[in-house]
């Protein structure tokens, strides 16, 4: 149980253009989901928090316009990465808080490499 | 706010040794406390957790780690490592009864040699 996926696994694009990646969690409902980024042999770093039928919070520093964040139902939420340019190639990962009893742990997606061109 | 500090970024054992990764935190508040497993190119994967009760936690994989409050540690064991355990570790926490946020250590990357 407790099983996020994301889509793509990766991708490739031209800098300019926009990118969007899916976490769904699977086999529960995720009333919030959280969107890291981690950089090549570093550790991971929230970008923001996704919570279904309101706003994203996002952590200082991101840039809320760039990445767009949709958390429309219980089970998906999107990251948009608009106007992608290099410095965005990244490995982006999910994550959903688990069901009821859980206590607060996350369960995360495999994960999403973008490398911009 | 929290904190989390791992002390060694990288920890080298043989195959079938003991192996301790290190994981020491700082928070104002109560927490909870994960130790996820990455392996390359993959998402995390949950090892173990404390939240409360026996300060002993048994995870999956073989891996066991200790809640240490006065010491303010979650240091993660396994009695005999395998090939396959060869990954890197991180360690996290969140506030009790807060905002769910996790804050993760810089990570351990353990290579278990033949």
């Amino acid at each position: 149980g407790a099983v996020v996926s994301q889509h793509p696994s990766w991708v490739i694009c031209k800098s300019g253009t926009s990118v969007k990646i899916e976490c769904r969690s699977l086999d529960f409902q995720a009333t919030t989901m959280f969107w890291y980024r981690q950089f090549p042999k570093q550790s991971l770093m929230l970008m923001a928090t996704s919570n279904e039928g309101s706003k994203a919070t996002y952590e200082q520093g991101v840039e809320k316009d760039k990445f767009l964040i949709n958390h429309a139902s219980l089970t998906l939420s999107t990251l948009t990465v608009t106007s992608a340019h290099p410095e965005d190639s990244s490995f982006y990962i999910c994550s959903a808080r688990g069901p009821r009893g859980a206590g607060d742990t996350q369960y995360f997606g495999p994960g999403t490499r973008l490398t911009v061109l | 706010a929290q904190s989390v500090t791992q002390l060694d970024s990288q920890v080298p054992v043989f195959e079938e040794a003991p192996v301790e990764l290190r994981c020491n935190y700082s928070s104002s508040v109560s927490v909870y406390l994960f130790w996820y497993v990455q392996y390359p190119n993959q998402g995390l994967q949950l090892l173990l957790k404390y939240l409360s009760g026996s300060t002993l936690v048994k995870g999956i994989n073989g891996f066991e780690a200790e809640f240490n409050k006065s010491q303010t540690s979650f240091h993660l064991r396994k009695p005999s490592v395998h090939i396959s355990d060869t990954a890197e570790y991180f360690c996290a926490v969140s506030e009790r009864g807060g905002s769910e946020k996790l804050v993760f250590g810089k990570g351990t990357k353990l290579t278990v040699n033949p």
